[in-house]
């Protein structure tokens, strides 16, 4: 199984909402990774975990609240969001010390109102 | 902060032609990554070139990596409708916690029938 998937597929939610979007993969990785892609640019990366513990932050505000339950799921809560967090939200796996290649989830598309 | 800087930023040809990407990064590297990704979903890993490899090729794709120009282009081959999507390249950093992917800002390909 090489496929990384990732719920809901759309989100909707309002600035004082809190919600949260989850991914789950099965090849064993033990990387984690969220990244946030605004229309027409590069996705960027937000948080990395590494054997269920949060190793890289890059310097994401604190409305975005990284989890990792396990080896196989990945959560980011969201709480308070501003309207200009509006993105594709993708995750991905890899291995952290074998091929770098990384596979992503098709995405939660976010829109905050 | 994106490192990568990809040419043309959009490019539209006949489906049967050839199209040729172009990447270009700033500081040292591992390895360098393609990916693809249709619109609005997850990326797809192409292909990996290693920073002591100058050429390689998986199937319908030719990837070049000069290290000296800090430079990288991707060839599809005999093109099909089915290859119009975004392209990115993406230097990976290392580290003991997964790969840190930094992507260029992408060619968006169109191929008409």
């Amino acid at each position: 199984d090489t496929e990384v998937t990732q719920t809901p597929k759309h989100l909707v939610m309002g600035m004082t909402n809190k919600k949260s979007l989850k991914c789950e993969q099965h090849m064993g990785h033990r990387a984690m990774y969220w990244y946030k892609q605004k229309a027409k640019k590069p996705p960027e990366l937000m948080f990395v975990y590494s054997y269920e513990k949060l190793s890289i932050n890059e310097s994401v505000p604190s409305r975005f609240s990284p989890e990792c339950p396990n080896s196989s799921l990945l959560n980011l809560h969201l709480h308070a969001l501003q309207p200009e967090d509006s993105a594709l939200y993708l995750c991905a796996s890899s291995q952290p010390l074998g091929p770098p290649e990384q596979y992503f989830g098709p995405g939660t598309r976010l829109t905050v109102t | 902060s994106q490192q990568g800087e990809e040419d043309p930023q959009a490019l539209s040809i006949q489906e049967g032609e050839n199209a040729t990407m172009n990447c270009s990064y700033k500081t040292s590297i591992n390895n360098l990554q393609w990916y693809r990704q249709n619109s609005g979903r997850g990326l797809v890993h192409l292909i990996l070139i290693r920073s002591n490899e100058r050429e390689k090729h998986s199937g319908r794709l030719r990837v070049t990596l000069d290290t000296s120009k800090k430079s990288s282009s991707l060839l599809i081959t005999a093109s099909r409708a089915a290859d119009t999507a975004s392209y990115f390249c993406a230097t990976d950093a290392r580290e003991t916690s997964g790969s840190r992917l930094t992507f260029g800002e992408g060619t968006q390909l169109t191929v008409n029938p």
